[in-house]
């Protein structure tokens, strides 16, 4: 089956313009994930929705930061006035049901350079 | 908080012989531990994980992972190493109290030679 999609794969844009990332989760999964992976580091977490809300959004950097889940299903992540530092891969996941015992599916992910 | 430490950047290993990648964890509650592996441009694949019951766990590639809570370790393991194992292997812990975010380790590269 169809896994989890991430649109665009790669972005560049310069500092100070807005971008936004889309993901598609696997179907069926209530549970999305943003993490964001800059060179040499593991995945730190950024937001998580429980179908079309966000239940923890503790890890979003700041305010120029912002994502949406409209329908429970695809979901963007919106940034604004990007800065040289937001250069990283943001990287999607779902799963099941977004209990703590579920197995998350990451997606390819977007690689944002900001010049 | 949660934690996870991969304290080797890289292992190293010839075809054919075991390997072992190392994982500690810190958490407040009982933790569930996951291993990925992440090929060159390529999103984290999962391998497998750690809920409860059986300390080894088996996952896929012929990969396992022994849960030790007495050491707070995770170790990844495969008795038999292959050159198409050379990869990104990170760990990851989430609280049983957590049910959004993974934490991650900063990973450790697997390198397997001929």
């Amino acid at each position: 089956g169809a896994g989890v999609s991430q649109t665009p794969s790669n972005k560049v844009t310069e500092k100070g313009k807005y971008v936004e990332l889309r993901c598609d989760p696997i179907s069926g999964h209530t549970a999305l994930y943003w993490y964001r992976q800059s060179l040499g580091q593991g995945p730190e977490f950024l937001i998580y929705f429980q179908g079309t809300g966000a239940a923890d959004d503790s890890g979003l950097p700041n305010d120029r930061f912002f994502a949406v889940r409209p329908e429970g299903s695809v979901s963007t992540l919106k940034i604004q006035r990007t800065e040289r530092g937001d250069s990283a891969v943001y990287l999607c996941a779902s799963s099941l049901q977004g209990i703590s015992t579920d197995t998350q599916y990451f997606g390819p992910g977007t690689r944002l350079t900001v010049l | 908080a949660q934690s996870v430490a991969q304290p080797e950047d890289q292992v190293n290993v010839a075809e054919g012989n075991p390997l072992t990648v190392k994982c500690t964890y810190s958490v407040s509650g009982n933790p569930y531990l996951f291993w990925y592996v992440q090929y060159p441009n390529r999103g984290l694949q999962f391998l497998l994980k750690y809920i409860t019951g059986d300390n080894l766990v088996k996952g896929s590639y012929g990969f396992e992972a022994e849960f030790n809570k007495s050491q707070t370790s995770f170790h990844l393991k495969k008795p038999s190493a292959l050159v198409s194992d050379s990869a990104l292997y990170f760990c990851a812990v989430r609280d049983t109290g957590t049910a959004s975010k993974l934490t991650f380790g900063t990973g450790t590269r697997l390198q397997v030679t001929l």
